[in-house]
């Protein structure tokens, strides 16, 4: 059955302390693992779609690798406005347009 | 380019009660999905509708229900509403390019049933 899990559950830094989420996953067939940032209350805004692995995509402070089994979100000197929910997703190769969610990462950046 | 709307943004109803909730999808994307999100459960795939055309549903009882619309706009549905039916609804709408598949969501619609 297609997963994701999304570790840790919560990560407090102090602003310029980089750190890195996890995003493991299986799937029988990947089309596509996709990030987003979720703030309180607001739908997840996009960051990031990887295809294949070795794959690497940056915005900003932030960026994201991808292997077979697992997705990486590093965050370089983060500042408070990067506090939010990190949703990982995948999107298997025959199922359309269903994606599935882990529960998220809330990362809390203390200035 | 606007991006996905819902609306309304917030809704208060009594158990047993339906309601019907709207998503405009970004211009160009016919594919539309549903997701519900709760604390405990996170984000859950209701359904995807692509050219009127529900393709995919996910595990929830029958009274969720959607549609959509020859504008790509989409409706869903839930009847007789329960408490635990309480979450915030998201929409996302979906095109393939040649750089591969993008997906959006819109702002959600909070729904309370009381």
């Amino acid at each position: 059955e297609d997963q994701v899990t999304q570790s840790p559950e919560a990560l407090r830094l102090q602003e310029g302390e980089s750190s890195s989420l996890n995003c493991s996953y299986t799937v029988s067939g990947l089309r596509g693992l996709f990030w987003y940032r979720q703030d309180p209350g607001k739908g997840p805004e996009f960051l990031f779609t990887l295809y294949s692995a070795g794959e690497e995509k940056e915005k900003e402070r932030l960026k994201a690798t991808l292997t077979k089994k697992e997705s990486f979100l590093h965050i370089t000197a983060p500042k408070p406005e990067d506090s939010a929910t990190y949703l990982c997703a995948v999107h298997p190769v025959l199922n359309f347009n269903k994606f599935y969610f882990g529960s998220g990462t809330k990362l809390n950046v203390k200035p | 380019k606007a991006g996905v709307t819902q609306t309304p943004r917030y809704l208060i109803k009594t158990r047993g009660q339906q309601v019907t909730l709207s998503c405009s999808p970004i211009s160009g994307h016919r594919s539309v999905s549903w997701y519900q999100q709760t604390p405990g459960q996170g984000l859950q795939f209701l359904f995807e509708y692509f050219s009127e055309t529900q393709r995919n549903k996910g595990n929830f009882p029958g009274r969720f229900s959607g549609r959509q619309f020859s504008n790509s706009r989409s409706e869903m549905n839930v009847s007789t509403l329960e408490l635990g039916d309480s979450a915030l609804y998201l929409c996302a709408s979906s095109a393939t390019s040649g750089s591969g598949v993008e997906q959006y969501f819109g702002p959600g619609t909070r729904l309370t049933v009381t």
